[in-house]
């Protein structure tokens, strides 16, 4: 069974403060990793689609790495800010219609 | 701007009733999708529709039903509601090629 671990379950961190949360997913099959964002009454929205071994992205403050050998993906944010505060969700793709979504990493950023 | 809309934001219904989900998107997408999310859990695929017509059963299809008569709308058919149906159901677009998903923004379905 493909199972995908986001770590920690929750975090709370002041403004300011740099933080980072992991996703392990399944080392074979692997086709793509992304990850979204999903604010309190909002639609979940994509952040980054990952699909090569070492690959890293960035959107301003949000980085994010893969490594897909050991499977695990590092989502990085710096100089948190309350407008951070969401679910993160992992998303691990095999190629095909499927996807396995992590239970998601719940930030809260304090002013 | 790309769009997935749901027909409820929230919904309450009794145990036993028929309940309709309905999910719209306006990019023209091939495959849909509905999801159940449930506190600790990630994201459950209950079904998908990569054509017209066409439905797929996901890991979770029991209790459930689909309908996919237009390429923009995909409905989510709840039978006859059971309390283990309570949850957040969020719909989902993609397109062939493209494993990006664009969601709804949710309905939040408590069965009493």
């Amino acid at each position: 069974i493909l199972n995908v671990e986001q770590s920690p379950q929750s975090l709370h961190v002041q403004e300011g403060d740099s933080t980072n949360f992991t996703c392990s997913f399944p080392s074979s099959n692997f086709y793509a990793l992304h990850w979204y964002r999903w604010e309190t009454a909002k639609s979940p929205e994509a952040l980054f689609v990952m699909t090569l071994n070492g690959d890293e992205k960035k959107k301003g403050r949000i980085s994010a790495t893969l490594n897909t050998k050991e499977g695990y993906s590092y989502l990085y944010i710096k100089g948190s800010q309350p407008e951070d505060s969401a679910t993160y969700l992992c998303a691990f793709n095999t190629g095909g219609f499927k996807t396995i979504f992590g239970a998601g990493t719940r930030l809260f950023v304090k002013a | 701007d790309v769009k997935v809309t749901q027909s409820s934001r929230y919904l309450v219904k009794r145990t036993g009733e028929k309940v309709f989900l309905e999910c719209v998107q306006d990019m023209d997408h091939e495959n849909m999708f509905w999801y159940r999310q449930d506190p600790g859990l990630g994201l459950r695929l209950i079904y998908f529709s990569y054509d017209v017509k066409m439905k797929e059963k996901g890991d979770i299809p029991e209790g459930y039903s689909v309908s996919r008569e237009k390429k923009e709308r995909f409905s989510l058919i709840l039978e006859s509601a059971s309390t283990n149906q309570t949850s957040m159901y969020l719909c989902a677009s993609t397109r062939t090629g493209e494993e990006t998903q664009y969601f709804g923004p949710g309905t939040r379905l408590l069965v009493l």
